[in-house]
């Protein structure tokens, strides 16, 4: 399972768009990167899932150049209601285990 | 759908005391798990399991057992509590997926436990 090293915390302001950047220098070549949302006394929610390049849905967007070594999810517009826990999780659908760190806890402010 | 429901959403538990955290989920998913969450902090794996009759340890499995028995539930027993026990848990559910992309999970709305 490949590691993964994300900032501990970001304040952002509404109507900013905020960037949280996950990096995982040891993904391996069938690995995905995949996002959580959690938001305070629930369950962590799927955000967005890609391997290369761009995806974009209706949340957020995701960026990951080529070498794969690092990740960024993109949260356009963001509004208070997007305060919440981010994890970013990269594996394989061999990996038994889905393991979380400790995320990005993202402060968005009036 | 429910989706993964968990029973109960709060509990107190003296010292040595056992009990049973449940989760059932109505998705058909082979795949669930358990994890922890402390305050402050990420979620840590406890047990998982591939289908019915299929059971794994994650990263913190000490004292915790864990059965499947059917494809809808996987319950989580504290054999006897202690106050390091004290958190949030949630139960995961998901299927496996077939290609090489990750299966979206599922959480619960998690079972705030404290240990007296």
């Amino acid at each position: 399972l490949a590691k993964t090293t994300q900032p501990i915390s970001m304040d952002s302001y509404e109507g900013q768009e905020v960037n949280i950047t996950c990096s995982h220098n040891n993904i391996a070549t069938n690995d995905y990167i995949t996002w959580y949302q959690q938001f305070p006394s629930q369950g962590p929610r799927f955000i967005i899932q890609g391997y290369k390049t761009k995806v974009t849905n209706e949340v957020a967007s995701l960026f990951i150049p080529a070498d794969r070594k690092s990740s960024t999810l993109s949260l356009p517009r963001v509004s208070l209601s997007d305060t919440a826990v981010y994890y970013c999780l990269v594996g394989g659908y061999r990996d038994d285990k889905i393991i979380f760190g400790k995320g990005t806890r993202l402060h968005i402010l009036p | 759908n429910a989706g993964v429901t968990q029973t109960p959403k709060f509990q107190v538990l003296k010292t040595g005391q056992s009990m049973t955290l449940q989760c059932a989920q109505d998705m058909n998913h082979e795949y669930m798990s358990w994890y922890r969450q402390d305050p402050g902090m990420g979620l840590r794996l406890i047990h998982y399991s591939v289908g019915a009759g299929i059971t794994d340890q994650g990263e913190v499995p000490n004292g915790y057992n864990v059965s499947r028995s059917t494809t809808e539930d996987f319950p989580l027993r504290l054999l006897s509590a202690a106050p390091s026990q004290t958190s949030v848990y949630f139960c995961a559910s998901s299927y496996i997926s077939t290609g090489y992309e990750v299966a979206e999970a599922f959480f619960g709305q998690g079972t705030r436990l404290t240990v007296v």
